[in-house]
């Protein structure tokens, strides 16, 4: 069974930084783009940043490209997203999914990041 | 970045009928190797989304077969033949074609 479990969200105030991990299991997770997708009040869902299978190429939606970086390690089977310079436009529910045809096949249940003061 | 615009934004249903979301697209969704990366997701309260359908028409495995999807280009359409108490929540299309990718902005569905 595929299994993604997002950690790391919590309160934070407005410039700081945040980690979030994605642990995953069920499948074989160096075969697979991996991204994170975010659920704002603002702006709904919207694709933060996705990551190819070997971690050799990312890409960045524009409002977050230079103040959050993806990655991976596959050997632990898990995802990051280290976040900094934080906004509360940032505020939001953050989700690991897998991504298969190009979209996301499974998602994680999400874990919320709260930027404010 | 494409937008893509839902149709109704809320949808009161009667149990039983039928019903029927639009999606359009700012941009054309084929990509250069023929495919349309287009998919529908389902959020019910509390949970985390859930995909129906990808690449336009094709189902996921654990979707019901009440399910359809259809359309091509810049419209496309997800259609429920006799919706069951089951399917109230947020649908969602989403468009993997181009980045970055982008989700229409939901439409409710709840029982009349």
């Amino acid at each position: 069974e595929v299994q993604l479990m997002e950690s790391g969200g919590g309160l934070v105030q407005p410039g700081g930084s945040l980690t979030l991990s994605c642990a995953a299991s069920g499948f074989s997770f160096r075969d697979y783009y991996m991204m994170w997708v975010r659920h704002t009040p603002r702006k709904g869902l919207e694709v933060v940043a996705n990551i190819k299978s070997d971690g050799s190429a990312k890409n960045y939606v524009d409002s977050v490209r230079g103040r959050f970086t993806v990655s991976r390690d596959n050997a632990k089977n898990s995802l990051y997203l280290l976040m900094s310079h934080l906004t509360a436009e940032d505020t939001g529910r953050y989700y690991c999914a897998r991504e298969n045809y190009w979209t996301m096949d499974f998602w994680g249940h999400g874990t919320l990041v709260t930027v404010s003061s | 970045d494409v937008v893509l615009t839902q149709s109704p934004l809320s949808l009161p249903v009667t149990l039983g009928q039928p019903a029927s979301i639009s999606c359009r697209s700012s941009r054309g969704l084929a990509n250069y190797d023929g495919v349309t990366y287009l998919a529908w997701f389902h959020q019910r309260p509390g949970q985390s989304p859930r995909r129906l359908i990808y690449e336009v028409s094709n189902r996921d495995s654990g979707a019901p077969d009440r399910f359809s999807g259809s359309g091509s280009d810049t419209d496309f359409t997800l259609q429920i033949t006799r919706v069951e108490a089951e399917d109230v929540g947020v649908y969602y299309c989403m468009q993997g074609t181009h980045w970055p990718r982008t989700f229409g902005q939901g439409t409710k569905v709840e029982i009349k």
